[in-house]
């Protein structure tokens, strides 16, 4: 089956610093990528879409300078949060949608668990 | 897409049959309906997707009444591991589109 990986799996940050989060679509290739984010107790809420060689798109209220999303191949988007605050410790997941075929599926990743200090 | 409405929260025992209903009262003509499954600290798994009537899997069932307002997702004999938040989606094609997560249900099993 269609397995999506991120990286890493949980990571604590000091205030400030800068995270980097990898999604990784591992037997299939995706063209388009989505960012959720999830604070404790709520739903997904959609951060961007991240589409292969062009921009992504951020949905309104998310901050594109602070959350850089990178889709440099086919396999692999970054979400980059920039100078991390308290505020921005949450749940981070993304999904990939396979290029290929009438796939009607999307498949997630694990998520990545964010604390700032 | 469809605005979904489940209950917040069902407790049910090991063993049982659970029935989880949502209501989409503007469910369009090209919307499907969709379930997912969210354990904690992990990222949602599609269980079930159905346009109208019965539709079933290895892992469950839904029940799509003729005017398609709601829709029912039926775990049969539930287990412990089948805690978790389950979410109901409605909209066209929506596995090829950003999903919109309502508040979900979150179901707790007891032994």
């Amino acid at each position: 089956g269609a397995v999506v990986s991120q990286h890493p799996s949980w990571v604590i940050c000091k205030s400030g610093t800068s995270v980097k989060i990898e999604c990784r679509s591992l037997d299939f290739q995706a063209t388009t990528m989505f960012w959720y984010r999830q604070f404790p107790k709520q739903s997904l809420m959609l951060m961007a879409t991240s589409n292969e060689g062009s921009k992504a798109t951020y949905e309104q209220g998310v901050e594109k300078d602070k959350f850089l999303i990178n889709h440099a191949s086919l396999t692999l988007s970054t979400l980059t949060v920039t100078s991390a605050h308290p505020e921005d410790s949450s749940f981070y997941i993304c999904s990939a949608l396979p290029t290929s075929g009438n796939e009607e599926t999307q498949y997630f990743g694990p998520g990545t668990r964010l604390l700032v200090l | 897409l469809a605005k979904t409405t489940q209950p917040i929260s069902m407790d049910s025992y090991e063993g049982q049959e659970v029935n989880i209903t949502c209501s989409h009262n503007n469910i369009a003509t090209n919307d499907y309906i969709t379930w997912y499954q969210q354990f904690p600290s992990q990222g949602p798994r599609f269980i079930i997707q159905g346009y109208k009537t019965k539709v079933t899997n290895e892992v469950a069932s839904l029940f799509i009444p003729a005017d398609r307002k709601s829709s029912t997702l039926s775990l049969p004999r539930v287990s412990l591991s089948d805690t978790a938040v389950y979410y109901c989606l409605v909209g066209p094609d929506t596995g090829r589109r950003a999903l919109t997560f309502g508040s979900g249900t979150r179901l707790q099993v007891q032994p």
